[in-house]
């Protein structure tokens, strides 16, 4: 049971490259997240997929787009990056769509720089 | 939306010292409440939950936190600290009901530093 899992942990591209983080759960999840965390910014949600089959903005979707590929796999992509996308990417899951005080599960991070 | 603040950004304290993190969020309806700790280099993982019942829970490590629904807050507390709680804390809240169901709103974090 490896959890959440990402890839890749780390990731050099330049400005205007595309790239595709993969995120992965084998808790039977139905709620999978991708934030973004800087330095005295805390967690801002990028998007979040409810359900299989749905996806919804969160507060910092402008240059990403994601797909939920199944119910165990929710991917972000970056079309053209940019140097204001350097940041540590999280992915999240939880059991429930919404209530029930459910606790979101996360993965270990992709370190993503931007030149 | 909610929105969370952490109080402070460090707290630094001697090791075997009380420690207390102080967060405060803004909300007119039910909320669930989270503390998560991401030590360096890691993910995030959850220390404690309130959803509902008594007002004082117990975590993971030692820790505790005291929700006040009066004074919308939910202050994380441990009476004696060791160098390995050095990491950061994220304070968090999640709606109950509504289209933002089950959504986190996190605070920007508190890092907290044990000197030995």
């Amino acid at each position: 049971n490896a959890g959440v899992t990402q890839t890749p942990k780390f990731q050099v591209l330049k400005t205007g490259q595309s790239m595709t983080l993969q995120c992965a759960q084998d808790m039977n999840h139905n709620s999978m997240y991708w934030y973004r965390q800087d330095p005295g910014m805390g967690l801002r949600l990028i998007y979040y997929s409810a359900s299989e089959g749905t996806t919804d903005k969160g507060e910092v979707p402008n240059g990403y787009n994601v797909s939920r590929l199944n119910k165990r796999e929710f991917s972000l992509r970056l079309e053209s990056a940019a140097p204001s996308q350097t940041s540590v990417y999280f992915c999240a899951s939880s059991r429930l769509t919404g209530g029930l005080g459910n606790e979101q599960f996360f993965g270990p991070g992709t370190r993503l720089t931007v030149l | 939306a909610q929105s969370v603040t952490q109080l402070d950004s460090q707290v630094p304290v001697f090791e075997e010292a009380p420690v207390e993190l102080r967060c405060n969020y803004s909300s007119s309806v039910s909320v669930y409440l989270f503390w998560y700790v991401q030590y360096p280099n890691q993910g995030l993982q959850l220390l404690l939950k309130y959803l509902s019942g008594s007002t004082l829970v117990k975590g993971i490590n030692g820790f505790e936190a005291e929700f006040n629904k009066s004074q919308t807050s939910f202050h994380l507390r441990k009476p004696s600290v060791h160098i390995s709680d050095t990491a950061e804390y994220f304070c968090a809240v999640s709606d109950n009901r509504g289209s933002t169901l089950g959504r986190l709103y996190f605070g920007r974090g508190t890092q907290l530093t044990v000197w030995p």
